[in-house]
């Protein structure tokens, strides 16, 4: 099956540092990945979508200096979450798709950021 | 964009009881829709997922049926148990997934 592998699962950082968060698909190559936000007890929000070699599209609202999203190869796609606040504090996931619309995603495990 | 809506926000069954969540889309172009069930920290789960060209899909004690007219989806779990309880999001999708607001099903022993 495909897996798509996210790191790391927890971190927790200072205010005003910047954190780096990794999603690789291992078994497949992922034409576009997602990221999504998460809050307590709140649904999966989209923040952007990043198709590899190309500029992330960004959902309105999402600073697109802040969350730094690179797609630089079918397999690994990063955010970067830039000079971190306490409300940045959230559970950040990442999924890939292997073709185009109307296919199924494949999760990352997520990663729980607070900042501190 | 597209805008999934989903109810109940939370439901409650006795287990063997049924589960019902419904959900609604707004873009007509969306032609993929799955649902996924999520437990807490975890990664969502796919179960099942229905493309647009299908009215209804069921696998073992899970269905899904789509109305594109109307543009709305539901999921069916038949016969609950209590490891039925989670999470349970749907999702619409053209290029970008939008997700429901999700429904926390919770199954009685």
């Amino acid at each position: 099956g495909a897996v798509v592998s996210q790191h790391p699962s927890r971190v927790i950082c200072k205010s005003g540092t910047s954190v780096k968060i990794e999603c690789r698909s291992l078994d497949f190559q992922a034409t576009t990945m997602f990221w999504y936000r998460q809050f307590p007890k709140q649904s999966l929000m989209l923040m952007a979508t990043s198709n590899e070699g190309s500029k992330a599209t960004y959902e309105q609202g999402v600073e697109k200096d802040k969350f730094l999203i690179n797609h630089a190869s079918l397999t690994l796609s990063t955010l970067t979450v830039t000079s971190a606040h306490p409300e940045d504090s959230s559970f950040y996931i990442c999924s890939a798709r292997r073709g185009t619309g109307g296919e199924k995603l494949f999760f990352g495990s997520g990663t729980q950021l607070s900042v501190l | 964009g597209e805008n999934v809506e989903q109810h109940p926000s939370t439901l409650s069954v006795q287990e063997g009881d049924s589960a019902v969540i419904k959900c609604t889309y707004s873009d007509s172009a969306s032609n993929y829709f799955p649902w996924y069930k999520q437990e807490l920290g975890k990664r969502p789960q796919l179960i099942i997922d229905i493309r647009s060209n299908v009215g209804e899909k069921k696998d073992q004690r899970i269905a899904v049926t789509l109305n594109k007219t109307a543009k709305h989806f539901s999921l069916h779990i038949t016969e609950t148990q209590p490891e039925d309880s989670a999470v349970y999001f749907c999702a619409a999708s053209d290029n970008d997934m939008r997700f429901g607001a999700g429904t926390r099903l919770t199954v009685k022993p």
